[in-house]
């Protein structure tokens, strides 16, 4: 099973805070993804990594951002949280092309 | 772009039934087809996949073939047990690879009933 972590699980925050999610991966992919799941969506494309340094945005990623600076670490960051940001994030990685993607447990994000 | 549609469900059955699950898609080319399922609380985990037209994806007792002329990967299982209950989402992933992102269907919720 790919190593794949995310944190925390869940948090809470206010509307117009800053909100950092962390993606970690122990087996040197070099593509990473972020996707935010809500009910009537399925999954969403917020932004992902062909590696350091090297991002791109997905199909909603107005007021989020991402950073890469290690292969391991992928980070998503809403900007300033808003209650239409409340959802359930997930990372994935993919092992390989036509191989589909393997996916991290989630982060509930609650913005209050 | 590219799509895919599903029903959303729930989907309700009674253990032992037959299941299917129909997948449309659009896209150009010739997009990889996946079939991903997740239980409660959990991240989506890959459940089959299909390359190619004509190829049949199986595993666990589920199977579904990539039908380009109908642009169809419909999930099909012939005896579903309690344990299947889950969310099963269809994806593609475009000609060439899917190194920026796969396109998901919105979920189908599958109830199964002792």
């Amino acid at each position: 099973d790919a190593g794949i972590t995310q944190s925390p699980r869940h948090k809470v925050t206010e509307t117009g805070t800053p909100v950092t999610l962390r993606c970690h991966q122990t087996e040197n992919h070099r593509y990473m993804y972020w996707y935010r799941q809500d009910p009537g969506h399925g999954l969403r494309l917020i932004h992902y990594s062909y590696g350091v340094k090297d991002t791109d945005k997905g199909e909603v990623s107005d007021g989020y951002s991402v950073s890469r600076s290690k292969t391991e670490d992928f980070l998503l960051t809403l900007e300033s949280a808003t209650s239409s940001q409340t959802s359930v994030y997930f990372c994935a990685i993919s092992v390989g092309d036509n191989y589909g993607y393997t996916f991290g447990s989630g982060t509930r994000l609650t913005v209050v | 772009g590219d799509s895919v549609t599903q029903m959303e469900g729930p989907v309700t059955l009674s253990e032992e039934a037959f299941l299917t699950i129909n997948c449309t898609y659009t896209a150009t080319g010739y997009p990889s087809l996946f079939w991903y399922v997740q239980y409660p609380g959990e991240g989506l985990q890959l459940l089959l996949k299909a390359t190619k037209a004509d190829d049949k994806g199986s595993n666990k007792g589920f199977e579904a073939t990539y039908r380009k002329e109908t642009t169809s990967f419909h999930l099909e299982k012939g005896s579903v047990q309690v344990s299947d209950s889950a969310v099963y989402f269809c994806a593609l992933s475009p000609s060439g690879g899917g190194a920026d992102g796969l396109t998901f269907g919105k979920g189908t919720h599958l109830i199964i009933q002792p």
